[in-house]
């Protein structure tokens, strides 16, 4: 079965601590993006790469990183210096001759206290 | 600056009507619409898209209308089923990563 995976589904971590969430695709697609959903805010683009070893900055990338090491996979750190970590992370991806078409996986609902 | 518009938060619309929801854009070099859904807790999952140089588009019960001269598009369904009950999403693109409205949470009463 093709598809996103994102683990887990559930994650609490204590103000302070970095956490990274994990995506893998295996739809063979080059473009991979992370997105943040908060109430009544939409989807707010942190991170996308287009290939291997190479990504750039969303509208909301301070506090966040990521690594592209692996055309399937697409890790994002949340780390201490992200004010407002508690949201809903969604990870998508596309293939390079259609990127307007992302595919998102279930999300990862991340709570720090 | 919001680029994509999506002014109303929520719809209701009685089972078996027609619902529309409406999306309005302020890039006129945006080329590429698209309309997603998406269920509590769970990814969206892509619906229907348009391309610009399209005025309609259309598939089964859902229907995009594009209105270029307004910077408008607006998404059919017909006739509205209590599956549809979700949050909508109007996304749109111009060379790079889609652009997202926040969304209009639809309920389809029976």
């Amino acid at each position: 079965d093709g598809g996103i995976t994102q683990s887990p589904k559930y994650l609490f971590r204590k103000e302070g601590q970095n956490v990274t969430l994990s995506c893998e695709q295996n739809l063979n697609h080059d473009a991979m993006y992370w997105y943040r959903q908060d109430p009544g805010q939409g989807l707010r683009l942190i991170y996308y790469s287009q290939i291997v070893n190479d990504f750039q900055k969303g509208d909301i990338a301070e506090g966040y990183s990521v690594s592209r090491e692996k055309k399937e996979s697409f890790p994002l750190t949340v780390t201490s210096a992200q004010k407002n970590p508690t949201a809903f992370y969604l990870c998508a991806s596309a293939s390079s001759g259609r990127l307007y078409e992302q595919y998102f996986g279930p999300g990862t609902r991340l709570t720090v206290t | 600056d919001q680029q994509v518009k999506q002014n109303s938060p929520s719809l209701s619309v009685q089972e078996g009507r027609i619902s529309i929801l409406n999306c309005d854009y302020t890039n006129s070099m945006f080329d590429y619409f698209l309309w997603y859904k998406k269920y509590p807790a769970e990814g969206p999952t892509f619906l229907i898209s348009i391309s610009s140089i399209k005025d309609k588009n259309e598939d089964g019960r859902f229907t995009v209308f594009l209105n270029k001269s307004a910077k408008h598009l607006s998404l059919h369904i017909v006739p509205s089923q209590p599956g549809d009950s979700a949050v909508y999403f109007c996304a749109a693109r111009n060379l790079a990563p889609l652009v997202f409205g926040k969304g209009t949470r639809l309920s389809v009463i029976a």
